[in-house]
C-alpha cells in the first residue's frame, strides 16, 4: 500500500520569500510519480509539478522546484518568491505504476498543508 | 483546450435518495478517475475508467456506481445517499495511464445530504 504524510497543516511565509512544503512517502513498487497540487478556496486541484522515481534531475517548473531525495523517500515543494495569490492548500500525491494494473488512475495524496502569504 | 468539466457544481439532496454526477474529459482525455474529498478523510480515490472499462476501483461501498461513455464522458451515481456521502467529487481526466501523465482535475461538484 502507498502512503503519503505531510506533516506541516499549515504554513505561514512573507511575500516575495521561498518556502518549503514536506511531503514523505511510503511504497515498495520502485516505479512511482510524484505529484504536487494546488487546491484553492474554491475547490480546483491545479496541477503544479510532476517527479518521476527514475528522473536523475528534481524537477522545476518556473517558481516551483520539487526536491526529490529517494533514499530519504521525500518529494519537498519549494516556493520561490511567493505571491499572495499563492496562499492555497497544497497536496502532494503518489501514483504507482505495478504490472498488477491496480494502480491505475489512483493518486494518493496526502492531508494536505494550507500555504498562507502575508504582504 | 476546454478544461475538465463538472455538472452540477452544487447539489442538495435528502437522506436516502440517489444522485448522479457527470463529468466531461479534456478533449483526447480516456482515462477518467473520480475522487471523494471530505474534512475528515481527505482525498480518497473512488474509481477510474479508461474506454468504458472501469479497471481500478476505491474502498467504497456498492451504493457508490459509475460509467464511462464512449465519447470519454463518465457519470457516477450514489444511491441510498446517506449524511457521510456530504463532499467534495472531483474527477479528474489524463491523456494516458503512465504514472508520468498528469491528472488534470475539474472544479468538483459538492453535494450536501441532509
Amino acid at each position: 500500500a502507498q502512503k503519503i504524510t505531510q506533516t506541516q497543516p499549515g504554513m505561514f511565509v512573507q511575500e516575495k520569500e521561498a518556502v518549503t512544503l514536506d511531503c514523505t512517502y511510503d511504497t515498495s513498487d520502485p516505479s512511482y510519480g510524484l505529484f504536487w497540487y494546488k487546491q484553492p478556496s474554491s475547490g480546483e486541484m491545479i496541477f503544479l509539478i510532476y517527479q518521476g522515481s527514475y528522473d536523475q534531475q528534481n524537477a522545476t517548473e518556473g517558481r516551483y522546484s520539487l526536491n526529490f531525495q529517494k533514499a530519504r523517500k521525500s518529494a519537498n515543494l519549494v516556493i520561490s518568491a511567493s505571491q499572495l495569490g499563492d496562499s492555497a492548500m497544497y497536496f502532494c500525491a503518489m501514483r504507482v505504476n505495478n504490472a498488477g494494473g491496480t494502480s491505475y488512475g489512483k493518486l494518493t495524496f496526502g492531508q494536505g498543508t494550507i500555504l498562507t502569504v502575508h504582504p | 483546450k476546454a478544461g475538465v468539466t463538472q455538472t452540477p457544481r452544487y447539489l442538495i439532496k435528502t437522506r436516502g435518495q440517489q444522485v448522479t454526477l457527470s463529468c466531461s474529459p479534456i478533449s483526447g482525455h480516456r482515462s477518467v478517475s473520480w475522487y471523494q474529498q471530505t474534512p475528515g478523510q481527505g482525498l480518497q480515490f473512488l474509481f477510474e475508467y479508461f474506454s468504458e472499462t472501469q479497471r481500478n476501483k476505491g474502498n467504497f461501498p456498492g451504493r457508490f456506481s459509475g460509467r464511462q461513455f464512449s465519447n470519454s464522458r463518465s457519470e457516477m451515481n450514489v444511491s441510498t445517499l446517506e449524511l457521510g456521502d456530504s463532499a467534495l467529487y472531483l474527477c479528474a481526466s489524463s491523456y494516458r495511464d503512465s504514472p508520468s501523465y498528469e491528472q488534470y482535475f475539474g472544479p468538483g461538484t459538492r453535494l450536501t445530504v441532509t
